[in-house]
């Protein structure tokens, strides 16, 4: 079936320093992926997403870019902020029933 | 944008009460919508699909009879959390998708339930 790997968190940075967050995927056909961020109490917001391969999703400084050879949707933000701080969670829609499953979500923790 | 809205935000019920939560597409349609449980610091586990005018689908390992969903409207879903326990405290989030163009899910900003 289809699955969403996350790395573990909690990831601790300092500010201004660079964010990798990897994602990987196992679907069949071609699904789409996002990525989503939710903040202590909150419920989710769309960061960025993306629909097909090759296609860069992008928003407030996050990048992804959906790698279909290596099943991948990894995110990137080349300087995090203190108010970048939360959870972020991989996810990817299911092409034939449009379910979304998602990663078990990764604690980001900047540091001032 | 596309807005979901969920009712009430929190709840604080006593045990063997049941609970209702809201949820709405306040500005698109929605045939489909989908309930989510999430625990502490954990993921999201998809509950249940509701079905505008039709019956829900349930996850397996879901009780359909403690977790009533009806989904009366093409804007309007309801969970409710029949003879709450406290195991049932958690974080529970909808969404609704854009049956029209996008198939997207738009999330609601979620209700916590407390069971005491």
């Amino acid at each position: 079936g289809n699955s969403v790997t996350q790395m573990e968190g909690p990831v601790t940075l300092s500010e201004e320093a660079f964010l990798t967050i990897n994602c990987t995927y196992t679907a069949t056909g071609y699904p789409s992926l996002f990525w989503y961020v939710q903040y202590p109490g909150e419920g989710l917001q769309l960061l960025l997403k993306a629909t097909k391969a090759d296609d860069k999703g992008s928003n407030k400084g996050f990048e992804a870019t959906y790698r279909k050879e290596t099943t991948s949707f990894h995110l990137e933000k080349g300087s995090v902020q203190v108010s970048d701080s939360a959870v972020y969670f991989c996810a990817l829609s299911d092409q034939g029933t449009y379910k979304y499953i998602f990663g078990t979500g990764t604690r980001l923790k900047v540091l001032a | 944008g596309a807005v979901v809205s969920q009712h009430p935000s929190w709840v604080i019920c006593k045990s063997g009460t049941s609970v209702k939560i809201e949820c709405r597409s306040l500005d698109f349609q929605a045939t489909t919508m989908f309930w989510y449980r999430q625990f502490p610091k954990q993921s999201l586990m998809l509950m249940a699909t509701s079905n505008e005018g039709s019956k829900a689908t349930y996850e397996q390992g879901v009780e359909k009879d403690k977790f009533l969903i009806n989904h009366a409207s093409l804007t309007l879903s309801t969970l409710t959390v029949t003879s709450a326990h406290p195991e049932d405290s958690s974080f529970y989030i909808c969404s609704a998708r854009d049956d029209v163009s996008s198939y997207e899910q738009y999330f609601g900003p979620g209700t916590r339930l407390t069971v005491t």
